[in-house]
Order: C-alpha cells, then sequence, then structure tokens
C-alpha cells in the first residue's frame, strides 16, 4: 500500500536554529516526491519536486534531498517567517494520484 | 505565472441552497483537481480532470458535482449539503496527470 509518514508532527525553534523534516515513503511506483509549504487557511504553494535518489533542490533556506526511502527537507538558519506546515507527497506513477503525509508543524520563535 | 485562482474566498451556505465554487488556471495545464481539507489534515482528493474530462471521482457524494467547461476552468456545484461538508476546498492544477500540482488559495465553504 502506497504510504507517507511525515515526522516531527510539530517543531519548534528558536530563530537561527537549523532543523530537518523527514518525509518516509513507500510507493509502488515513484512518479516523484514533492515538497510544499502551506500557511493556515492557505492553499499549499509548491516547493521542490525530486524525481531520483541523490538528486537535492535549494531554495533560500530550504534544501530538499531524497534516497531510495526517504526524504529530507533541511532548513538552516530559519527566521519566524518560515513557520508553516510543510507537506510531503508522492506521486504514483500507477495511479497518478499525490499520496500525502500529515504534515510537519514548524514553528520558529524570534 | 503558477497562478490558480478561486472564487469566492469565503462561502456561507444552508443546507438547501445551491452554490458553485470556481476556478481558473492559464498554465495551459491539461490536469485539473478538486481536493478537500479539514483542519490538521492533508488534503484529501475529491475529483481528477485530464484533458477536460473526469477520470478519477474518489467515491464523492452526489451532492458535489464537478464541471470542466474548457481546459482553463473548472467548476465545483454544491447542493444540498450537510455540516460535516465544511472545510477548505482546494483546486489545483498540473502539466499532466501526475506532474507537480500548483494549488490555489482555496474556499472556505462553511454549511449552516
Amino acid at each position: 500500500e502506497d504510504q507517507v509518514t511525515q515526522s516531527p508532527e510539530a517543531l519548534r525553534l528558536q530563530e537561527g536554529e537549523s532543523s530537518s523534516l523527514n518525509c518516509s515513503y513507500t510507493v509502488s511506483g515513484l512518479r516523484g516526491l514533492f515538497w510544499y509549504r502551506q500557511d493556515p487557511g492557505k492553499g499549499p504553494e509548491f516547493l521542490f519536486t525530486l524525481y531520483s535518489a541523490g538528486e537535492e533542490k535549494e531554495k533560500e533556506r530550504l534544501k530538499a534531498t531524497l534516497t531510495k526511502k526517504e526524504s529530507f527537507l533541511h532548513i538552516t538558519a530559519p527566521k519566524p517567517e518560515d513557520s508553516a506546515t510543510y507537506l510531503c507527497a508522492v506521486g504514483s506513477s500507477n495511479t497518478g494520484k499525490l499520496i500525502f503525509g500529515q504534515g510537519t508543524t514548524l514553528q520558529v520563535k524570534p | 505565472d503558477t497562478e490558480v485562482t478561486q472564487t469566492p474566498k469565503h462561502l456561507v451556505m444552508g443546507m438547501t441552497n445551491k452554490k458553485s465554487l470556481k476556478c481558473e488556471q492559464h498554465m495551459g495545464h491539461r490536469a485539473m483537481y478538486w481536493y478537500k481539507q479539514k483542519a490538521k489534515k492533508p488534503p484529501e482528493l475529491m475529483f481528477v480532470y485530464s484533458y477536460e474530462k473526469l477520470s478519477i471521482n474518489e467515491s464523492v457524494p452526489s451532492r458535489f458535482s464537478p464541471e470542466c467547461p474548457n481546459s482553463s476552468l473548472l467548476n465545483l456545484h454544491l447542493h444540498a449539503l450537510q455540516p460535516e461538508d465544511s472545510a477548505l476546498y482546494l483546486c489545483a492544477s498540473s502539466r499532466g496527470f501526475g506532474d507537480e500540482q500548483y494549488f490555489g488559495p482555496g474556499t472556505r465553504l462553511t454549511v449552516t
């Protein structure tokens, strides 16, 4: 069964304190792994697509990496404006659907 | 431009009302999606249109009726909803079915 698990559920950091979010997945055929950021009451904002193990993508303070079983979203020197829920999703090449994890809610305190 | 627009932003409706949600994209994407999202949960897929044809209906109750008038527009017609249908309704589009999806801002629906 296709499944995505994100950890931790919630993460509190001090401004400047780097950390990583984890996304573990099992999927019968990986079309892509996607990271989104979602602010309360708004639609998810696309961040990255990763297609194959070893791939890395960066955007400002965020860096996403992919292995055969998991992905990490590294946040370097976070700022309060990075506070949001980060969603990981895998695209199934069999069904075309996105399977979402439950999300990690990040709070960065000044 | 990676913008998906949705109207209205907020909607309050009674259980006997009929209303519609609208979604528009001008990225030339050929797949469009409706999701429902409850608080502190990930988006839940409802419908998928690919090349303007309904390709997936995730066993959604018939009180939700999707429509794709053309490749840029997607509607969701609502009728006789229940209070438990209150949620954030998200529209998304992608270049092709299974590609990275771009989401709109959502419509916050409250059923009274």
